[in-house]
């Protein structure tokens, strides 16, 4: 059974630093591609970014030069690492897998990440 | 960067089909943007029901289909049930970005 569970949201304070991690089992990490999406408070879902198999990455424009997508094949794991967070960037973010190469199956239950002073 | 676009609600009677539709300011809906389709019930994770315009996951009801329909994704639903009321999100991948329409909230009344 796929498994893919989020880790690392908080409260954090404008200007901030945050590393996201999803961890993830039941299938073979290093051949797909991995995804984030998140979702604002009572907002639709937006993409944040991908990497693929190879790790080529992509980013929104929101997000571009301040988050930083990478992933560990040895440990089965997919990072996100925020910089200079805005109170925009306020949201649940979803780890997915799929991306560019793969399509989107399996989608975790999401962390938190508030960005307030 | 493109939008995409969807209705932002429906309603369908219980039994009935109901087709959600998916547009892109950047002309036609093709198969090379890859649609999918996902379902997202209140206080709960998405799920996707469908991939590269209509390929099903293993989970996905058979009354759900995707389909390309006069230049835009489409999202069948045959056959309504209760539990299909939800929120629906289109995704479509663009030359280096991929962009989520704004949802559809289907009301099962």
């Amino acid at each position: 059974e796929v498994q893919v569970v989020e880790s690392g949201g908080g409260l954090v304070q404008p200007g901030g630093s945050l590393r996201l991690s999803c961890t993830t089992s039941g299938f073979t990490f290093s051949s797909y591609g991995m995804s984030w999406v998140r979702q604002a408070p009572g907002k639709g879902l937006e993409w944040v970014s991908s990497i693929t198999n190879s790790e080529d990455t992509h980013y929104a424009d929101p997000v571009k030069g301040r988050f930083s997508i990478s992933r560990d094949n040895s440990k089965n794991t997919l990072y996100l690492e925020m910089n200079s967070l805005r109170a925009e960037d306020t949201a649940v973010y979803y780890c997915t897998k799929g991306g560019w190469g793969s399509h989107f199956d399996s989608w975790g239950q999401g962390t938190l990440v508030t960005v307030s002073s | 960067q493109a939008v995409v676009t969807q209705e932002p609600s429906l309603t369908v009677s219980p039994g009935e089909t109901v087709t959600l539709t998916c547009d892109s300011s950047t002309g036609a809906v093709t198969s090379g943007h890859y649609p999918h389709w996902f379902q997202q019930k209140p206080g709960q994770a998405p799920r996707t029901l469908i991939y590269d315009t209509g390929n099903k996951l293993s989970w996905t009801p058979a009354r759900f289909s995707g389909s390309l329909l006069g230049g835009k994704t489409a999202l069948t639903l045959s056959g309504a049930q209760p539990e299909d009321e939800a929120d629906y999100y289109c995704l479509l991948f663009y030359s280096g970005a991929a962009v989520f329409g704004g949802g559809t909230k289907l009301t099962v009344l």
